[in-house]
C-alpha cells in the first residue's frame, strides 16, 4: 500500500474486554513499530519489531500488553482485559529498515480506542 | 534520564510570519532527530529529520537547526501559513525507537 494502514480506525470496548488492533506497515520496510497516545500528550514507545529479531518489547506498560508480527508483514496489537486508562489513539509506524541508520519513519493514521 | 522536551506548549503567528519551534533534548548519544506535525485527528507527518553530524538542513519551508553544545533543536517555518496550523513534535533518537517531547501546538491566523 501507500502507507502504513491501520484497522480498525475507531474501537469502544467495554472494560475488562480484549481488543486487537491491526497494522500494515508499508511493503519492504522491515522495521515496524507501535506507539501510543493520549489525549493532548505525546507519543509513548511501546515495541519494536526489525525482521525476524527479538523485538524490543521495553515500551509495554504491562502485562495486558501484547504484540505479534509475522515477518515483514503485518503486526497486531492486543490489550487483554481493558481498562478505562488503556483508552488513547495507538498508532503504528514502519521504515525501510532500522531507525538507528536515519530511515524516516512513517505513521499510519492511528487506531482510536475508547474503553467505556 | 532521556526526555525531550519543547520549550512553548503553543505558538500563535499571523499568516506570512516565520515561525520558530523549540525543543530541547538531554541524550547526548541521540544522534537522529525528527519534526513530526500533527493535525487533529490525524497520525504524525513526517517534516524533515536531521543527524548529529549536521547543524542545519532545509527543506520546503522549513529548516531545523540542531546545536548539540546546548542539546537544542529548533524547527523554523517560513512564511507560515493557515494549513501550518498543527501541533508539532520533536523526536530524538539513540537507540532503537524515537523518544518525543509532548509537542507545542501552533496557531496561524489570517
Amino acid at each position: 500500500g501507500a502507507g502504513v494502514s491501520q484497522s480498525p480506525s475507531n474501537k469502544v470496548t467495554e472494560k475488562g474486554k480484549d481488543v486487537e488492533l491491526r497494522c500494515d506497515p508499508i511493503s519492504g520496510h522491515t522495521a515496524l513499530y507501535w506507539y501510543r497516545q493520549r489525549l493532548g500528550q505525546g507519543l509513548e514507545f511501546l515495541i519494536y519489531f526489525q525482521g525476524n529479531s527479538a523485538p524490543d518489547k521495553s515500551g509495554l506498560p504491562s502485562d495486558r500488553f501484547s504484540a505479534e508480527r509475522t515477518g515483514e508483514s503485518v503486526s497486531t496489537l492486543t490489550i487483554q482485559r481493558t481498562q478505562q486508562e488503556d483508552s488513547a489513539v495507538y498508532l503504528c509506524a514502519s521504515s525501510r529498515n532500522s531507525r538507528g541508520t536515519g530511515n524516516t519513519i512513517y505513521f499510519g493514521e492511528g487506531s482510536w480506542l475508547t474503553v467505556v | 534520564g532521556e526526555s525531550v522536551g519543547l520549550h512553548l506548549p503553543t505558538l500563535s503567528v499571523q499568516e506570512g510570519d516565520n515561525s520558530i519551534i523549540n525543543c530541547a533534548y538531554s541524550n547526548s548519544a541521540s544522534d537522529y532527530f525528527i519534526w513530526y506535525k500533527q493535525e487533529s485527528g490525524k497520525g504524525p507527518q513526517f517534516i524533515i529529520d536531521i543527524r548529529s553530524n549536521m547543524d542545519k538542513r532545509q527543506g520546503q519551508r522549513v529548516t531545523v537547526l540542531l546545536n548539540k553544545t546546548v542539546k537544542h533543536l529548533s524547527l523554523q517555518i517560513a512564511a507560515t501559513q493557515p494549513g501550518d496550523s498543527a501541533v508539532y513534535f520533536c523526536a530524538e533518537g539513540a537507540g532503537t525507537a524515537l523518544i518525543f517531547g509532548k509537542g507545542t501546538t501552533l496557531s496561524v491566523s489570517s
